[in-house]
């Protein structure tokens, strides 16, 4: 099945530094998020991004879904970014439905 | 409502018991899925309902595991004869369509299993 590696698996940074998650994906893909899961677990959508380059404030994400990679970058970090960042995907001629998350990257963010 | 909702937020259940775990979407959202996430991975694709049709059960774990929504707007995951290896946060998710949309998840149910 369609692998979904995310980097680097724990990322501690210091508040008011910048830092990349890379996504590598096995398939071709038509559906590719990010969430962020905050330390009470809930599951926030970041972009809808199956190709391209998005920004939204300090957060933006780019998809080159010719070479199988999405990143996520986030500037000038802040406490509150703290927890899990997914990138999930829905694979081409797999079930719409069945979105397929990496194994997450965990950021913390000290003050 | 304004997100999706779960009830209950935390069950805890002996071996051998039945739960019902219950998910309210966004309203108007037409597409449906419940994930299951074990203790530091990623969630798990369970199931995906679009209206009342379940389009995707391929990810439940066993016929004890039961999801239905028959009026295309609540959904109910039922498991049934609950074992250890079932505890885990079940987390419900919408859309508004039925792919190629944003996911929008509820804050899930943790389920224990003793």
């Amino acid at each position: 099945g369609i692998q979904v590696e995310q980097s680097p698996p724990d990322l501690i940074l210091q508040e008011g530094a910048n830092s990349t998650l890379r996504c590598n994906f096995s398939d071709s893909v038509n559906n590719l998020q990010w969430f962020h899961q905050n330390p009470w677990g809930q599951l926030i959508n970041l972009f809808y991004i199956p190709s391209g380059t998005k920004q939204n404030g300090r957060l933006s994400a780019t998809t080159v879904a010719t070479e199988r990679y999405s990143l996520l970058y986030i500037s000038s970090s802040q406490t509150t970014d703290s927890g899990v960042y997914f990138c999930a995907v829905v694979i081409i001629g797999g079930s719409q439905g069945n979105l397929i998350f990496g194994k997450g990257t965990k950021l913390s963010v000290k003050p | 409502g304004a997100g999706v909702s779960q009830s209950p937020r935390y069950k805890v259940a002996k071996r051998g018991q039945d739960v019902a775990l219950r998910c309210d979407p966004i309203s108007g959202h037409v597409s449906l899925f419940w994930y299951q996430q074990a203790l530091g991975q990623g969630p798990e694709f369970l199931t995906y309902f679009q209206n009342e049709a379940q389009l995707d059960k391929s990810g439940l774990p066993s016929d004890r595991f039961f999801a239905e929504r028959p009026e295309g707007s609540v959904s109910t995951l039922k498991i049934q004869r609950t074992q250890q290896e079932d505890s885990a946060v079940y987390l419900c998710a919408s859309s508004l369509s039925g792919f190629g949309e944003k996911l929008f998840f509820g804050s899930g149910t943790q389920l224990s299993v003793l």
